[in-house]
């Protein structure tokens, strides 16, 4: 079952900050987080697994309530570059079973 | 390293010819999955493959639809007969386990279906 993510979309200032929020109804493992830009692939940005630390990739960071299967992903002044659009995946186990990507959230930051 | 290649970048065909995409992973990556990203169903798996063999094919929409990987460096995905409905950006992805495991995505194949 596809985890719900929202915002759908957010406009942003540069230097702004946002959250991006991914949840799930079944118990989760991991939490993955991806960007796309549009006419691009996707790229990986971070793994949160069951029972680790909140991750951060320079003004990126994320993290992940186990007892509510929930992960936030947190942009802090945001910058042009991070435009795009950000997809969670989760998976419920250790083996990669049933991992499923989000709806995904449109993320547009203005000059 | 040159990352996960796809071929054709483009694709454009017309219903109920049969459609051929290309995928070569990252060499040393044991695993190999196929997406599609459309807007109404977003990022879908298709199949995965783990040292060339066909792991999970729950994904795959129809009989329409196969893939093989003959060897670690070479996989297909195959539409005969394509349909309007196909329509759709195509991902091949790699990554070096299926457990957690971050994935490098190709650069997709954009297929159009007329």
């Amino acid at each position: 079952q596809q985890p719900v993510q929202s915002p759908q979309a957010v406009i942003l200032r540069e230097g702004e900050d946002a959250v991006i929020n991914c949840s799930s109804s079944k118990a989760l493992y991991s939490v993955h987080w991806y960007r796309q830009k549009h006419g691009e692939a996707p790229v990986f940005l971070m793994i949160l697994l069951k029972g680790g630390e909140q991750k951060g990739h320079e003004k990126i960071s994320a993290s992940f309530n186990e007892k509510k299967q929930q992960s936030s992903l947190y942009l802090t002044a945001s910058q042009l570059s991070y435009s795009g659009t950000y997809f969670c995946g989760t998976g419920v186990d250790n083996y990669g079973q049933n991992f499923v990507f989000g709806p995904g959230t449109r993320l547009s930051v203005l000059p | 390293d040159a990352g996960v290649i796809q071929s054709p970048r483009h694709e454009v065909t017309e219903m109920g010819q049969e459609v051929t995409l290309r995928c070569k992973p990252i060499s040393g990556h044991d695993y190999l999955f196929w997406y599609r990203q459309t807007m109404m169903r977003g990022l879908e798996l298709l199949i995965y493959f783990n040292n060339n063999v066909p792991i999970d094919d729950s994904g795959m929409p129809e009989d329409r639809f196969s893939a093989k990987m003959p060897n670690a460096s070479f996989s297909t995905l195959k539409i005969q007969p394509s349909e309007p409905r196909d329509s759709a950006v195509y991902f091949c992805a790699s990554s070096l386990f299926v457990t957690n495991e971050k994935l490098f995505f190709g650069s997709g194949t954009q297929l159009s279906v007329l």
